[in-house]
């Protein structure tokens, strides 16, 4: 247990439905990251949050609209996703963005039908 | 741009027995980090071990050591004493100074056999 929890672990939604993926962390951390992990394919740094501020968002398309209400939560919603974005969506944390050590949560495993 | 590259998608090794992964990386900068995490079937990432690049010492940390060759660009990790619970997924991973930017490899599957 790393303290980065997220639910729900499994979730398998149709093309034309609206689902979110949550985060918690429990470490006092500064820095939030949102990473997609495909088979056969690098991990992909998606968005990255800054005490509550957007700060990196790499060329994720609008489906995914990310969501941090605070340092300890981060959301990742999700509308009209295509087959294409199933895949394990990784959550993790940081000290602040600087510090290099990341913790992440087990991730949500999503299937798009 | 940077990028890293595990050119082993699988390797196996023996328990008790020592095996080694490799990473390569392509960087024009000095100044970095690099880090090997290991995904478990629980799929957590852990950070097994991380490596200043200003640092000529390899990092250790127990039965985990890596052989950093920075003129060369290579980051290997050495699991010596190998034990069932090693078996997982191992990803290298190179972090920039200055952007902040982590950067992960393709990842390399390691069986333990008993």
């Amino acid at each position: 247990e790393t303290g980065v929890t997220q639910t729900p672990r499994h979730l398998v939604m149709g093309m034309t439905n609206k689902k979110s993926l949550k985060c918690e962390q429990h470490l006092g951390h500064n820095a939030m990251y949102w990473y997609k992990q495909s088979a056969k394919k690098p991990l992909e740094l998606m968005f990255v949050y800054s005490l509550e501020e957007r700060v990196e968002n790499n060329s994720v398309p609008s489906r995914f609209s990310p969501e941090c209400p605070n340092s300890s939560h981060l959301f990742l919603h999700l509308h009209t996703l295509q087959p294409e974005d199933s895949a394990l969506y990784l959550c993790a944390s940081s000290q602040d963005r600087t510090n290099e050590k990341l913790f992440f949560g087990s991730g949500t495993q999503l299937s798009v039908l | 741009a940077q990028t890293v590259t595990q050119s082993q998608p699988e390797m196996s090794v023996q328990e008790a027995e020592t095996v080694t992964l490799s990473c390569t990386y392509d960087t024009s900068e000095s100044d970095y980090y690099l880090f090997w995490y290991k995904q478990p079937p629980s799929r957590q990432m852990i950070l097994v071990i991380r490596q200043e690049a200003y640092k000529q010492q390899n990092a250790t940390e127990n039965r985990f050591s890596v052989n950093f060759q920075k003129a060369a660009k290579s980051f290997s990790l050495k699991i010596s004493d190998s034990q069932l619970g090693d078996a997982a997924m191992y990803f290298c991973a190179y972090r920039s100074a200055g952007t902040g930017k982590l950067i992960f490899g393709q990842g390399t599957t390691l069986q333990v056999k008993p």
